[in-house]
């Protein structure tokens, strides 16, 4: 059984578009994160959800929405897409206040063209 | 969160040990050592954590200094797997925010 799951895997999109990036945990985690990681390889933290309530929110643009319908899902919207949101989102998760409990999802590899 | 730094890239043979080294110079008293490593297009994997105390697991080896200002992460017998971007975080256990994973040190184990 995968832990963190991120759909799709995979995303080519045209400029413009508007796409999401679906995450799930079955860890019984409460809190769920984003990370970007980008062409330089720097995994940088963009959201943070403690029992569905927004804890973090980096500065990221507003055209990127997360929504967490419950502990277990936390999903990204993208509205707008640019060339420069390209790259690699990996979600996570992990209990509240433990550092050493964070499981990653696979990546989902982002491609705007 | 303590700043750490790292060197940016270290290469090690199969077999041999592997030592990672970490700088949080600025670490304070409550905050851990947290070590992840990234393989290539995987999201990152928890291998080990400390305070004060050395720690091993059937990972690796985290001896930290007695005055906390650095660490290093050992793998004792690396091998071709270890190959990964290694990443020493500090921070608060409870902090409430999520950690930041700088830029790691790039381990490439050599046959």
């Amino acid at each position: 059984d995968t832990a963190v799951s991120q759909t799709p895997k995979y995303l080519v999109t045209q400029m413009g578009n508007d796409k999401s990036i679906k995450c799930e945990q079955n860890l019984g985690h409460d809190t769920m994160y984003w990370y970007k990681q980008d062409s330089k390889k720097f995994l940088k933290i963009m959201f943070s959800y403690n029992n569905k309530e927004l804890i973090i929110n980096e500065t990221v643009p507003n055209r990127f929405s997360p929504k967490s319908p419950d502990k277990a899902h936390l999903n990204l919207h993208i509205n707008s897409l640019e060339l420069g949101d390209s790259a690699v989102y990996f979600c996570a998760s992990s209990l509240a206040g433990q550092g050493e409990g964070y499981t990653f999802g696979s990546g989902t590899r982002l491609t705007v063209v | 969160d303590a700043k750490t730094t790292q060197p940016p890239s270290m290469d090690c043979a199969e077999g041999r040990a592997a030592n990672l080294p970490c700088n949080h110079s600025t670490i304070s008293g409550n905050e851990y050592v947290y070590w992840y490593r990234q393989i290539h297009s995987q999201g990152p994997q928890y291998i080990i954590h400390g305070l004060k105390n050395n720690e091993t697991n059937e990972m690796a080896s985290l001896i930290i200094t007695e005055d906390r200002k650095s660490s290093t992460l050992i793998l004792p017998h690396a091998t071709l797997r270890d190959t990964a971007v290694y990443y020493c975080i500090a921070d608060y256990s409870n902090s409430g925010y999520a950690l930041n994973f700088g830029k790691g040190t790039s381990l490439l184990v050599t046959p």
